[in-house]
């Protein structure tokens, strides 16, 4: 199994600035997931975290909007940039290890 | 980008009652599905991955049945109790590869009334 956690759980913000979340696993992973969930809408992944090199985004979603970091097996983050209120959602990290994926508790944003 | 429905979006249970939902997904190029229950500021957690057309899953008062020729999956809550109330997701893989990248319903809303 994989124990995900992630900071903040929770943060308001205003529109115009950009928030950092971090994901941290209790053991060394491959693969990193970040997904979110705009209200009313599914789960959609956002990036797929890379360690060592750049993240490889999905269609829709572009580097300059989410920064994502992997210095290393155990950590990443998402930055959520020039956030605006169609940013607010509920933001996960996710791993997958020994073939089952977990989650993290997500973190819920909001933006004024 | 695989089509995935589930019903209904939100559901009311008197507590001690039996439920059920849908999932629905595209019947060609199946490998998995797998269902997640999602509890308010807690992590999704997974309930089962079914692979085989036919397949019946059991968990506790909690079960899953999987027709991959028509597309679509159960999900059977036996005798509802107020820590069943969650968002149930079905999701599915891209491949038959591994579970990464996961592609998600938009879920079924539970809540159970005491």
């Amino acid at each position: 199994s994989a124990v995900i956690s992630q900071k903040p759980s929770r943060d308001i913000c205003q529109r115009g600035t950009s928030l950092t979340i971090q994901c941290q696993v209790d053991s060394q992973v491959t693969m990193m997931f970040w997904y979110r969930q705009q209200p009313g809408q599914s789960l959609t992944l956002i990036a797929t975290a890379n360690q060592g090199s750049e993240a490889t985004y999905e269609s829709g979603f572009v580097i300059d909007k989410f920064p994502i970091s992997r210095p290393n097996l155990t950590f990443s983050t998402l930055t959520v940039s020039n956030m605006s209120p169609e940013d607010s959602s509920i933001y996960l990290c996710s791993v997958v290890n020994s073939y089952e994926q977990y989650f993290g508790p997500g973190t819920r944003l909001t933006v004024t | 980008i695989l089509n995935v429905e589930q019903s209904p979006q939100s559901l009311h249970v008197q507590e001690g009652d039996s439920t059920n939902f849908t999932c629905s997904f595209p019947s060609s190029n199946f490998y998995a599905l797998h269902w997640y229950r999602w509890e308010t500021a807690k992590s999704p957690e997974a309930l089962f991955v079914m692979t085989l057309n036919g397949d019946e899953k059991k968990k506790g008062r909690i079960s899953a049945t999987l027709n991959t020729k028509e597309g679509y999956s159960y999900l059977y809550i036996k005798g509802s109790q107020p820590e069943d109330s969650a968002t149930y997701l079905c999701a599915f893989p891209p491949s038959n590869f591994g579970n990464e990248k996961l592609t998600f319903g938009t879920g079924t809303r539970l809540t159970i009334i005491p």
